[in-house]
């Protein structure tokens, strides 16, 4: 057991450009999370799979963010048009199926200038 | 919608002695579950202790405790025998099958502990 792992764990970009980062989960565990954390605050629920199947999705993820989870194992994240209200810690999670306890990855911190 | 309040934006204990961070929530919802997570500076978000709605016993992990006081929807964490490494933000958290488990947390707690 490995832990969850996030790549990158830094990104800067420009206003404008696009990003995508990569989740890991833990490998027994079919479900993930993706969550956003601006400063300051406490991470708030973007999107949700089971396996590939995205089964719910936050007001907060606008069409210029899609997620992805394609053979049911690693996800990622994209956004399109970077803003600068995009910069935030985002972060991953994943669970087992029948468990209520979700594992958190390092996070991407992202940095729109 | 479910929420999770934390009234306390920074607390601060001296080390060895005893802290209390709340947590109240708001839910509709008769099964949930409910979380402390740790969030030290520049690292990931750790677990520290839950607490199952059905139980109405508290939860302890060695030093970490909670009060979960079902009525009155609170749900506060005491860290005995504060160390050093108990530096953290320290976020609780609410989740319930009803909400695929996703989790709602409240704002945080900054805890420094004072040597």
């Amino acid at each position: 057991d490995t832990g969850v792992s996030q790549d990158p764990r830094h990104k800067i970009t420009k206003r404008g450009q696009n990003v995508t980062f990569r989740c890991d989960p833990i490998s027994e565990h079919n479900r993930l999370y993706w969550y956003r954390q601006t400063l300051g605050q406490g991470p708030e629920f973007l999107t949700y799979f089971q396996n590939e199947a995205q089964l719910e999705k936050s007001r907060l993820l606008s069409d210029r963010f899609s997620a992805e989870r394609p053979k049911g194992s690693f996800s990622t994240l994209e956004i399109q048009r970077t803003e600068q209200g995009d910069s935030a810690m985002y972060l991953c999670a994943s669970r087992l199926d029948g468990s209520y306890e979700q594992y958190f990855g390092p996070g991407t911190r992202l940095t729109v200038t | 919608a479910q929420t999770v309040t934390q009234s306390q934006p920074e607390m601060s204990v001296q080390e060895a002695e005893t802290v209390t961070l709340s947590c109240t929530y708001d839910t509709s919802e008769s099964d949930y579950y409910l979380f402390w997570y740790k969030q030290p500076p520049s690292r990931q978000m750790i677990l520290v202790i839950r607490q199952e709605a059905y139980k109405q016993q508290n939860a302890t992990e060695n030093r970490f405790s909670v009060n979960f006081q079902k009525a009155a929807k609170s749900f506060s964490l005491k860290i005995s025998d504060s160390q050093l490494g108990d530096a953290a933000m320290y976020f609780c958290a609410y989740t319930s099958g009803g909400s695929n488990y996703k989790l709602t947390f409240g704002k945080g707690t900054l805890l420094t502990v004072n040597p």
